[in-house]
């Protein structure tokens, strides 16, 4: 068990440039959840996936975002024409039902918008 | 989902009990209490989750009263280490999957 694994782990990019992050959850976890956590804020909830489906999404996730989980192994989280507001800290999670409360992280990508 | 309230920092001296307290007056039947702490950089990290009463497990334990509108989280002889946010989160039992994290208690271990 190698844990949750995120790539890149920094990125910096010019405004309306397309950027796409990689998450690698835990094998055998059927869930996997992406978050969005902004300086001095807690995480916030964006998407979630279980298995390849996604389930819910939150408002946050506007239609720039879009996130994918084939073959429901590793994720994308996509983002396209990227603004200054999207300057945050990606993270991602995964669980195992039943204890889907209990929730993996990894160390996120640090996105930077100029 | 419960909204939670708790302070928005602490300091502690090494080697006591840190006691951080949460209040969730509008809880719901299937809500549960769950716990997690972030040191700088790092994603977030499960301590502990309950629904009422006592929970105790190796980092921590966590009280829940009977009317469930508030929680206290416990970590028994703080050390340096122990300096992180500490989120308090309701968790529903019923359906959605998603954790709602607030602001968090910044706790500060003084040596």
């Amino acid at each position: 068990d190698t844990g949750v694994s995120q790539d890149p782990r920094h990125k910096i990019t010019k405004r309306g440039q397309n950027v796409t992050f990689r998450c690698d959850p835990i094998s055998e976890h059927n869930r996997l959840y992406w978050y969005r956590q902004t300086l001095g804020q807690g995480p916030e909830f964006l998407t979630y996936f279980q298995n390849e489906a996604q389930l819910e999404k939150s408002r946050l996730l506007s239609d720039r975002f879009s996130a994918e989980r084939p073959k429901g192994s590793f994720s994308t989280l996509e983002i396209q024409r990227t603004e200054q507001g999207d300057s945050a800290m990606y993270l991602c999670a995964s669980s195992l039902a039943p204890r889907q409360y209990e929730q993996y992280f990894g160390p996120g990508t640090r996105l930077t918008v100029t | 989902l419960a909204k939670t309230t708790q302070p928005i920092s602490m300091d502690s001296y090494e080697g006591q009990e840190v006691n951080i307290t949460c209040s969730h007056n509008n809880i719901a039947t299937n809500d549960y209490i769950t716990w997690y702490q972030q040191f700088p950089s790092q994603g977030p990290r499960f301590i502990i989750q309950g629904y009422k009463t006592k929970v105790t497990n190796e980092v921590a334990s966590l009280f829940i009263p009977a009317d469930r509108k508030s929680s206290t989280l416990s970590l028994p002889r703080v050390s340096l280490s122990d300096t992180a946010v500490y989120y308090c989160l309701s968790y529903s039992g019923a359906g959605s999957y998603q954790l709602t994290f607030g602001k968090g208690t910044k706790l500060s271990v003084i040596p």
